[in-house]
């Protein structure tokens, strides 16, 4: 299977600790971007690649979160000092091309409790 | 933040009936997409709308967007059990920003 794949997919961690998640997207998508979804709620972007290129970031993107890519393949989220509040599941998903018609395809996501 | 807001936000019908998911948004759009999530799963796209259209079809999916009144509509004809997910829409934008902007959803439950 070539889709969007992200490890870890489910992560528990105690308040405080710091995590990281990685993204691997379809392989020939120079495009990526993080979201957030939490119950009952659709998807929340985060921020987005344009192959190393990290051109946007969402307000929600704190100064505790960080994101890469560093070498315009995969791409590592990574959350400082977490917080009960950032429990979630955080979805990537990765498009080709440079038209705004090109779906996105969404990889399953992992899922985070801080407790 | 949101744009879509999808109504209703439950439905339940029976197999075979069709369903009708509405979506509202507040800014002007390039591009109007319709995603399914199944339970426990990643989202998958199901058709894209672009602002200069009013209609799209893809199987037995149809998708209404009309600009004039920020909303579109899902219809599912002949549903099965299998349709069973949360539908949400989504609104790209394109004024300077990649991002997709999607709304809360729509749970469809669909009785064998």
């Amino acid at each position: 299977d070539t889709g969007v794949s992200q490890n870890p997919r489910h992560k528990i961690t105690k308040r405080g600790q710091n995590v990281t998640f990685r993204c691997d997207p379809i392989s020939e998508h120079n495009r990526l971007y993080w979201y957030r979804q939490t119950l009952g709620q659709g998807p929340e972007f985060l921020t987005y690649f344009q192959n190393e290129a990290q051109l946007e970031k969402s307000r929600l993107l704190s100064d505790r979160f960080s994101a890469e890519r560093p070498k315009g393949s995969f791409s590592t989220l990574e959350i400082q000092r977490t917080e009960q509040g950032d429990s979630a599941m955080y979805l990537c998903a990765s498009r080709r091309g440079q038209s705004s018609y090109n779906e996105q395809f969404f990889g399953p996501g992992t899922r985070l409790t801080v407790l | 933040s949101q744009q879509g807001e999808e109504d209703p936000q439950a439905l339940s019908i029976q197999e075979g009936e069709n369903a009708t998911m509405n979506c509202s948004y507040k800014t002007s759009i390039n591009n109007l997409q319709w995603y399914r999530q199944n339970s426990g799963r990643g989202l998958v796209h199901l058709i894209l709308i672009r602002s200069n259209e009013r209609e799209k079809h893809s199987g037995r999916l149809r998708v209404t967007l009309d600009t004039s009144k920020k909303s579109s509509s899902l219809l599912i004809t002949a549903s099965r059990a299998a349709d069973t997910a949360s539908y949400f829409c989504a609104t790209f934008s394109g004024a300077g920003s990649y991002q997709l902007t999607f709304g809360k959803g729509t749970k469809l439950s669909v009785i064998p």
